[in-house]
């Protein structure tokens, strides 16, 4: 079975400081999606990347960032110059490539507040 | 606009008095799932639906139903709640294979008391 692991259950930071949020997880499969989510109090969740397996390259999307280590089924998130707006909760996800099911594994989440 | 359309957002009932949230989308995607959402588990898989009429368990369907008569439409039933339901539920949908990637709709709070 899969499993998603966030070890950081809350961390704070300055605005404008760069932070980087830690994921990994578990499987024996080689296809698959690997994502990145943000939940603010509104609670709505909003995807902020998405990385494949098979692609070797990082994802970027504007601040955010990816380090995709495969080998090390690692796949941790930086927010470069951090806003008051980045403050959610970041969950990191995965799914695999099965035609049965589209389930997304996510991790506990990580608590991230910006302070001004 | 493309969307998730959950509701309601918040209900607070009785032990074993049922209940229906309703999902509903309008971007004609074939895959529809819940989840729930508690405190330092993440989100965990209810039930999914793959099309219309194939629905299939996720990895905590007991004390659930869903229906899947229509495409747009996948409403989660809670037939007896009981207080360990208590949650934060996601629906969310997707298009099939080759277009990973969620849309969800805004959460229901459900408080059973």
């Amino acid at each position: 079975a899969q499993t998603v692991t966030q070890s950081q259950p809350e961390m704070s930071v300055q605005e404008a400081e760069t932070v980087t949020l830690s994921c990994t997880y578990d499987t024996s499969e080689n296809n698959y999606y690997l994502f990145w989510y943000k939940q603010p109090p509104s609670r709505q969740m909003i995807l902020v990347i998405r990385q494949e397996a098979y692609k070797q390259q990082n994802a970027t999307e504007n601040r955010f960032s990816v380090n995709f280590q495969k080998a090390a089924k690692s796949f941790s998130l930086k927010i470069s110059d951090s806003q008051l707006g980045d403050t959610a909760m970041y969950f990191c996800a995965f799914m695999l490539l099965t035609r049965s099911n589209y389930q997304l594994i996510w991790g506990a989440g990580t608590k991230l507040i910006i302070k001004p | 606009e493309a969307q998730v359309t959950q509701n309601p957002r918040y209900l607070i009932t009785v032990t074993g008095k049922k209940l229906t949230v309703t999902c509903s989308q309008n971007m004609n995607h074939e895959y529809m799932s819940w989840y729930r959402q508690d405190p330092g588990l993440g989100l965990r898989q209810i039930y999914y639906s793959m099309n219309v009429e194939v629905t299939d368990k996720g990895d905590v369907p007991e004390g659930y139903k869903v229906s899947r008569k229509e495409k747009r439409n996948f409403p989660l039933i809670l037939e007896s709640p009981s207080p360990n339901q208590t949650s934060l539920y996601f629906c969310a949908s997707s298009m099939n294979w080759g277009a990973p990637g969620y849309t969800f709709g805004s959460g229901t709070r459900l408080t059973v008391v």
